[in-house]
């Protein structure tokens, strides 16, 4: 029964380069979410997504972010031309259809660094 | 949204019940008061959500007086395996967006 799978748990870049992080929801649950977490801060939403739809991106960079969670594989967040202050934990969480409490399941985390 | 406060940080001993207190003074009426748990590396964990009185489940109990201006998680007989960042979230139930502070960063010695 596996949970949430993100991967890669670290990844390092240098700047300009892209990152690219993966997420694999609870098997089931069709409502994704991205999360960043600077150091000493609580997770700030970026972006919600169901298969192939964004339904909220109010929370994510106008430029070089992307998301994605196509119909099938896993979702992805993309991040071009990376920059220093891009370094964080970002989370993805999943959540089933029709969850009555605000309970998202969580991975994780990568842990992106820029250097 | 409604915005939380909560203790920076709070200290206790093995076998102690702590009570983290939460402040959510502009409450929506059809907000809801969630907790999650967070450890070092790694993702935030549902701990328990209510409406109003009290909710009690096999972890933790919340306790939300009849303003539902403020919320207190309790945790029973806590372990060094509490030690964690308790995050306190108001927001309407089921609703897609998770709204996080500082969260309160709850040491347990022994």
């Amino acid at each position: 029964n596996a949970g949430v799978m993100q991967n890669p748990r670290h990844l390092v870049r240098r700047r300009g380069q892209e990152a690219r992080l993966r997420c694999s929801p609870v098997k089931g649950h069709s409502h994704v979410y991205w999360y960043r977490q600077l150091p000493e801060e609580g997770l700030k939403f970026m972006v919600y997504l169901q298969k192939e739809n964004i339904i909220d991106e109010s929370g994510m960079p106008k430029e070089r972010f992307s998301a994605e969670f196509p119909k099938e594989g896993p979702s992805i967040l993309r991040i071009q031309q990376v920059v220093r202050g891009d370094s964080a934990a970002y989370f993805c969480a999943s959540s089933p259809l029709d969850s009555p409490y605000n309970e998202q399941f969580f991975g994780p985390g990568t842990r992106l660094t820029v250097l | 949204l409604a915005k939380t406060t909560q203790p920076i940080s709070m200290d206790s001993y093995e076998g102690q019940e702590v009570n983290i207190t939460c402040s959510h003074n502009n409450i929506a009426t059809n907000d809801y008061i969630t907790w999650y748990q967070q450890f070092p590396s790694q993702g935030p964990r549902f701990i328990i959500q209510g409406y109003k009185t009290k909710v009690t489940n096999e972890v933790a109990s919340l306790f939300i007086p009849a303003d539902r201006k403020s919320s207190t998680l309790s945790l029973p007989r806590v372990s060094l395996s509490d030690t964690a960042v308790y995050y306190c979230l108001v927001g309407l139930s089921g609703y897609s967006t998770l709204t996080f502070g500082k969260g309160t960063m709850l040491l347990v010695s022994p």
